[in-house]
């Protein structure tokens, strides 16, 4: 099976530079995903690392380790609107269709 | 512009009966269709994987004959919550794959009332 741990809450200033970090322990990855989700919408595609090192884009950027199995997404320059939860997903690639299964998601709350 | 349609948005329904929630992928072709379900202040939580034109591969806990799945064409697969109740009140949402990255339907609030 999986697991995935990410922090329940974090807060963070305005304009400020925050890390949200993704622990995960499972069989047959094929990749990791950040989605952000406002409250009652659906969630929308952040980033997606499938080899090791940094990815890059715009505002937020997702770093991997398969070894470690760790993940963090960062997000910079902060703006009031970024406040959402924030969901770390592991892509199994053992059976067909390669289901994605989600952490429990991390609540960003950004303050002025 | 939208990958996925998910309909109805909202529903509210009265104990007992049933509803069925459409998830439709545009413009592609999908032989695979995942249904989340997801609580108040909780995380998606896979309930099964539709596969067309064969059964649906349900998550571990997920009675199959109370969540019905029907994916019977590559744009459509329908989730059928029978006998609802008052605890299967939930955001439901579909997503499907497309070009290694995940569409989310606008999902589907229920209240069973």
């Amino acid at each position: 099976g999986q697991n995935i741990d990410q922090p329940t809450e974090m807060t963070a200033t305005e304009g400020a530079i925050v890390q949200i970090n993704c622990t995960y322990q499972t069989s047959g990855f094929n990749g990791l995903f950040w989605y952000q989700q406002h409250a009652g919408e659906a969630p929308t595609f952040l980033s997606y690392n499938v080899l090791d090192g940094l990815e890059e884009k715009g505002r937020f950027s997702s770093f991997l380790s398969r070894s470690k199995g760790y993940s963090y997404l960062l997000l910079k320059e902060l703006q009031m609107k970024d406040s959402a939860s924030y969901l770390c997903a592991v892509r199994d690639g053992r059976e067909y269709g390669n289901k994605l299964v989600f952490g429990a998601g991390t609540i960003l709350r950004v303050k002025s | 512009g939208a990958v996925v349609s998910q309909h109805p948005s909202r529903v509210i329904c009265k104990s007992g009966t049933s509803v069925k929630i459409e998830c439709r992928s545009l413009d592609f072709q999908a032989t695979t269709m995942f249904w989340y379900r997801q609580f108040p202040k909780q995380s998606l939580m896979l309930m099964a994987t539709s596969n067309e034109g064969s059964k649906a591969t349900y998550e571990q806990g997920v009675e199959k004959d109370k969540f019905l799945i029907n994916h019977a064409s590559l744009t459509l697969s329908t989730l059928t919550v029978t006998s609802a109740h008052p605890e299967d009140s939930s955001f439901y949402i579909c997503s499907v794959n497309r070009g290694g990255e995940a569409f989310f339907g606008q999902g589907t609030r229920l209240t069973v009332v």
